[in-house]
């Protein structure tokens, strides 16, 4: 059973537009969520994360959306850069939990049209 | 500072045999964790040492196992390898236990069982 879905496998987004990633989760005991980004031959970097005690959070051209009535969580990246085509995975945990609660998505392939 | 390293980047074995994989960590981190990942089912948490000490184990049989060295280096073994552990296994390296946002991973190793 999943409890972290990214529906869409792959985004094709134009070179400076937005690029919105979402992320729906089934299991109501999360309550701290990551992103994390992924280049081919290498491991995930952490981006951007979010605590449910708020409903936005930004660094830079990313901003991470937190719906916790919807169980829903959106990466938003403005403007996109070729730079950002990877594979972005969202994560989610309960806090203190520690590794053994950090559940990961799929995955979504963003990929920056120039 | 060099970042996390493993090796074999990749590994071909056959059903029934056992392999070993290895982790050296960020100098000066002291927790490791493992995750196996696949196409269906994103990145699945293994265990976490940290000090020597198995912290934190996932929902995986017994078949795979840990180790930690005085050095922080870890190694992980899968035993009776089936089809099914077919992955890329990344390893993570962090200062401290439990703290996912400084987890830094390396490119990881591709397992193909045959």
């Amino acid at each position: 059973d999943q409890q972290v879905k990214q529906n869409s496998p792959s985004l094709s987004v134009q070179e400076g537009r937005i690029s919105i990633l979402n992320c729906d989760y089934t299991n109501s005991m999360f309550d701290y969520f990551l992103w994390y980004k992924k280049y081919p031959a290498e491991g995930p970097t952490f981006l951007i994360s979010i605590s449910s005690i708020k409903d936005k959070n930004e660094d830079g051209r990313f901003t991470v959306f937190l719906n916790k009535s919807a169980k829903h969580l959106s990466l938003h990246i403005v403007p996109s850069q070729p730079g950002d085509s990877a594979v972005y995975f969202c994560a989610a945990s309960e806090i203190g939990r520690g590794n053994e609660k950090l559940t990961f998505g799929t995955g979504t392939r963003l990929t920056i049209i120039p | 500072k060099a970042g996390v390293t493993q090796t074999p980047r990749y590994l071909i074995k056959t059903r029934g045999q056992q392999v070993t994989l290895s982790c050296s960590p960020i100098s000066g981190h002291r927790s490791v964790s493992w995750y196996q990942q696949t196409p269906g089912q994103g990145l699945q948490f293994l265990f976490e040492y940290f000090s020597e000490t198995q912290r934190n184990k996932g929902n995986f049989p017994g078949r795979f196992s840990g180790r930690q060295f005085s050095n922080s280096r870890s190694e992980m073994n899968v035993s009776t390898l089936e089809l099914g552990d077919s992955a890329l296994y990344l390893c993570a390296s962090s200062p401290t236990s439990g703290n996912t946002d400084t987890q830094y991973f390396g490119p990881g190793t591709r397992l193909t069982v045959l």
